[in-house]
């Protein structure tokens, strides 16, 4: 694997629950980003945050809610989710700028 | 829509045999970089070509980027089992930001 971890690796929460995932890249990079993978769509930019800064909210539901403390970690929040936001989420970093980003393995979330 | 197009969907060779998988794009762009995922798991940075430049390779990749066409190809040579996955082409343009395709999910049979 890279340098970045995810965790959970699977996730089932019902619709009123309330869950984090995390991410935690250990590659020095000061960009990092969220992105959610359905079956049979292109992969959906959800969140950047550059230097700790939320630089880009691609008109994500308030029901996810994302936090980064520090470069290192980036953890997306959730609560009353839907059947529809089961889907593969994987985390990313980078230098910025946008050239090659490192990907975690992902978190396979299913909302019952 | 700035995301790239990946043709085709699905790509079925024999091992020891090539492969090829087509990107195209709407916009004028940075870079363009493919990215290969093995079945559920992360994304895996393969090559980057710059704007500017035509061709490049990196083993047994090759990738060609037509500017005026608005598209670019990967070339898979010799191809092995362990290819087998799902390859995405990602497209920058003057902002940070990386828009990826559905993918070419290619499986070589042993």
């Amino acid at each position: 694997e890279t340098g970045v971890t995810q965790t959970p690796r699977h996730l089932v929460m019902g619709m009123t629950n309330k869950k984090s995932l995390k991410c935690e890249q250990h590659l020095g990079h000061n960009a990092m980003y969220w992105y959610k993978q359905s079956a049979k769509k292109p992969l959906e930019l959800m969140f950047v945050y550059n230097f700790k800064e939320q630089t880009e909210n691609n008109s994500v539901p308030s029901r996810f809610s994302p936090e980064c403390p520090n470069s290192s970690h980036l953890f997306l929040h959730l609560h009353t989710l839907q059947p529809e936001d089961s889907a593969l989420y994987l985390c990313a970093s980078s230098w910025g700028g946008g050239d090659e980003q490192f990907f975690g393995p992902g978190t396979r979330l299913t909302v019952l | 829509s700035q995301q790239g197009e990946e043709d085709p969907q699905a790509l079925s060779i024999q091992e020891g045999e090539n492969a090829t998988m087509n990107c195209s794009y709407k916009t004028s762009i940075n870079n363009l970089q493919w990215y290969r995922q093995n079945s559920g798991r992360g994304l895996v940075h393969l090559i980057l070509i710059r704007s500017n430049e035509r061709e490049k390779h990196s083993g047994r990749l090759r990738v060609t980027l037509d500017t005026s066409k608005k598209s670019s190809s990967l070339l898979i040579t010799a191809s092995r089992a362990a290819d087998t996955a799902s390859y995405f082409c990602a497209t920058r343009t003057g902002a940070n930001n990386l828009f990826f395709g559905t993918g070419t999910r290619l499986t070589v049979i042993p």
